[in-house]
């Protein structure tokens, strides 16, 4: 398995408060995402980071921001949760050469806005 | 824009072949990725293809046509364990952008 840890694992929080995930990998890869998951949609990028302090915007950026002060380190921030950010959240890496023929996930963040 | 259509739910029979079909319409490619996620669990890795043609790995095979912009996951002798989405993705034209299509349920019947 992949050196990735996600936390919490499971949060319920109350609307129109901040709430932030932590990324952490031991794998040293290059590239760091963050995904949400719902019925219907799959997985949708939401931010990704192709090294510290470099980041960019996914298809489902509004809301949401990142930081990466470390390569171990992505976290992502919901700056005011709101009802339609209840997710599944997974970070991700992959790696360029050789190592950037897959992507593996984290277990995931079961995140309930309230 | 980059589009990955899958089906949305199958039905096997245990011991049976099941062939999930993907196709996709993105913006440059590098590659086309099979997963596999079992309910309330991550995606885990199945298979990679970049050339065109078979890959086997196994009780599961995936193929690719890059000119036709399609693939297919292959599952023989299917098991009970088998009961899961399988996620087709691209990866495109810069970085490492991965595009996920949005499943097919798959469920393995007795």
């Amino acid at each position: 398995d992949a050196g990735i840890t996600q936390s919490p694992r499971h949060k319920v929080t109350e609307t129109g408060t901040p709430v932030t995930l932590r990324c952490h990998q031991t794998e040293n890869h290059r590239y760091m995402y963050w995904y949400r998951q719902d019925p219907g949609h799959g997985l949708r990028l939401i931010h990704y980071s192709y090294g510290v302090k470099d980041t960019d915007k996914g298809e489902v950026s509004d809301g949401y921001s990142v930081s990466r002060s470390k390569t171990e380190d992505f976290l992502l921030t919901l700056e005011s949760a709101t009802s339609s950010q209840t997710s599944v959240y997974f970070c991700a890496i992959s790696d360029e050469g050789a190592r950037g023929n897959t992507i593996y996930f984290g277990e995931g963040s079961w995140l309930t806005v309230v | 824009g980059q589009n990955i259509d899958q089906p949305t739910e199958m039905t096997a029979t245990e011991g049976a072949i099941v062939q999930i079909n993907c196709t996709y319409q993105t913006s440059g490619f590098n590659g086309l990725f099979w997963y596999q996620q079992h309910a309330g669990e991550a995606p885990t890795f199945l298979s990679y293809n970049v050339l065109d043609g078979l890959e086997e790995k196994g009780r599961f095979s995936s193929f690719l046509s890059r000119s036709k912009g399609y693939s297919y996951l292959l599952l023989k002798e299917l098991q009970m364990k088998d009961s899961a989405s399988y996620l087709c993705a691209v990866r495109g034209n810069y970085g490492q952008n991965f595009v996920f299509g949005p499943g097919t349920r798959l469920s393995v019947l007795p």
